[in-house]
């Protein structure tokens, strides 16, 4: 595997289910990143991760719960989630933190279908 | 704040007829300036980093120029694959990326 992984790459889940999104990448970077891209809007950040350490939360209701186990690997836990999370999920990767000067590297996203 | 914003949101062209895609940033301090391409169902493919106005890079039939307010995106003779959307984010002292809504090109044959 190169890059960034992402699996699953589609999802269809009940609002009262609980899934987990997963993330791997192999370029031995140092930063990753969760967003979500809707229709027509830019990218949103929803979490930061450095040296396994959240930096930033911006605002993300709790049913979206991320977890950092090791500098490779990056999950977004779902639960009771609502119509409106419907979107892609992307995870990236940098060399040193966004807000500096490293370009990030994609994931192929996962889209995620809430019914 | 941070903001991005990138014109036209949807551009076609004909194979072979040139053209710009415009982002307009406004940021405190920017630290860099990065062009992005996505297909559809697919995450973004990093393109370039600019750094400082004046700067420009090359890239096949892409050429990526920045001034202080803006960056350009300009496609020479352009083909059928470089049909994409192209997106246009910001890195200053917000310490996030922060994106534009991009720019749909559609190359016709």
């Amino acid at each position: 595997e190169t890059g960034v992984t992402q699996t699953p790459r589609h999802l269809v889940m009940g609002m009262t289910n609980k899934k987990s999104l997963k993330c791997e990448q192999h370029l031995g970077h140092n930063a990753m990143y969760w967003y979500k891209q809707s229709a027509k809007k830019p990218l949103e950040l929803m979490f930061v991760y450095s040296l396994e350490e959240r930096v930033e939360n911006n605002s993300v209701p709790s049913r979206f719960s991320p977890e950092c186990p090791n500098s490779s690997h990056l999950f977004l836990h779902l639960h009771t989630l609502q119509p409106e999370d419907s979107a892609l999920y992307l995870c990236a990767s940098s060399q040193g933190l966004a807000g500096g000067q490293s370009e990030q590297y994609f994931g192929p996203g996962t889209r995620l279908t809430v019914t | 704040e941070d903001q991005v914003t990138q014109s036209p949101e949807a551009l076609r062209l004909q194979e072979g007829e040139s053209s710009s895609l415009n982002c307009s940033y406004t940021v405190s301090g920017l630290r860099g300036l990065f062009w992005y391409r996505q297909d559809p169902g697919k995450g973004p493919e990093f393109l370039f980093t600019l750094y400082s106005a004046g700067e420009e890079k090359e890239k096949e039939r892409l050429k990526a120029t920045l001034t202080k307010k803006e960056s350009f995106l300009h496609i020479t003779a352009p083909k059928p694959e470089d049909s994409a959307t192209y997106l246009c984010a910001v890195s200053g002292s917000a310490r996030q990326l922060t994106f534009g809504s991009g720019t749909q090109l559609t190359v016709l044959p």
